[in-house]
């Protein structure tokens, strides 16, 4: 295991519904990353949380919701998505080694996979 | 144009052969490059790590990096049945929290 879990591992949901997606890391990390994975596509960096605060928003639809209540969860509240929102969700954490950003290495979660029906 | 192109595979060799998987890249400022590891049903996990050009080793695993190219490389020596999975490269100039990424190659190796 990584040291990062995720929960819920598969989740299908609907257009209308609300949901949330929940990351914890036991690393120490202060950095914090949800990701989205599609089929033969590349990874695509949603939000990034550095001690807590939100540092990068790569102009995500705002159906999605980040949350960071500390530097040890991250949660993604979901609502009204649509069916190509179906993919794989992973959280990443890391640790900034003095240069912070890109070049630390990131551990990953297993992912959420979800399906919007 | 995509900024990181990777062939998605999949890539299937028999056992004990020397795989070589590829990325390209169309941004000169991408200096520090990344080979990530991804079973099924799990989050990728960092594999190789490698700072501007040249070549690292770890094992039977060996990354290039051809800045002149634009090319970077993964060879798998003596491949085995578990190095079965898809491999992401990423890359990043360093500058944030973003790294580009490949979109993997899926590799099987058949015993």
């Amino acid at each position: 295991e990584t040291g990062v879990t995720q929960t819920p591992r598969h989740l299908v949901m609907g257009m209308t519904n609300k949901k949330s997606l929940k990351c914890e890391q036991h690393l120490g990390h202060n950095a914090m990353y949800w990701y989205k994975q599609s089929a033969k596509k590349p990874l695509e960096l949603m939000f990034v949380y550095n001690f807590k605060e939100q540092t990068e928003n790569n102009s995500v639809p705002s159906r999605f919701s980040p949350e960071c209540p500390n530097s040890s969860h991250l949660f993604l509240h979901l609502h009204t998505l649509q069916p190509e929102d179906s993919a794989l969700y992973l959280c990443a954490s890391s640790h900034p080694n003095g240069g912070g950003g890109a070049t630390d290495t990131q551990y990953f979660g297993p992912g959420t996979r979800l399906t919007v029906l | 144009q995509k900024e990181v192109e990777q062939d998605p595979g999949p890539l299937s060799v028999p056992e004990g052969a020397i795989v070589s998987l590829n990325c390209t890249y169309s941004n000169s400022a991408f200096q520090y490059f990344m080979w990530y590891r991804q079973y099924s049903r799990k989050g990728p996990e960092l594999l190789m790590y490698t700072y501007s050009s040249g070549n690292k080793e770890d094992g039977r695993f060996t990354a290039q990096v051809d800045k002149s190219s634009k090319y970077i490389s993964l060879f798998i020596r003596d491949s085995q049945p578990s190095d079965s999975a898809t491999y992401l490269c990423a890359m990043s100039s360093g500058s944030n929290y973003q790294l580009i990424w490949g979109a993997g190659t899926k590799l099987i190796i058949k015993p």
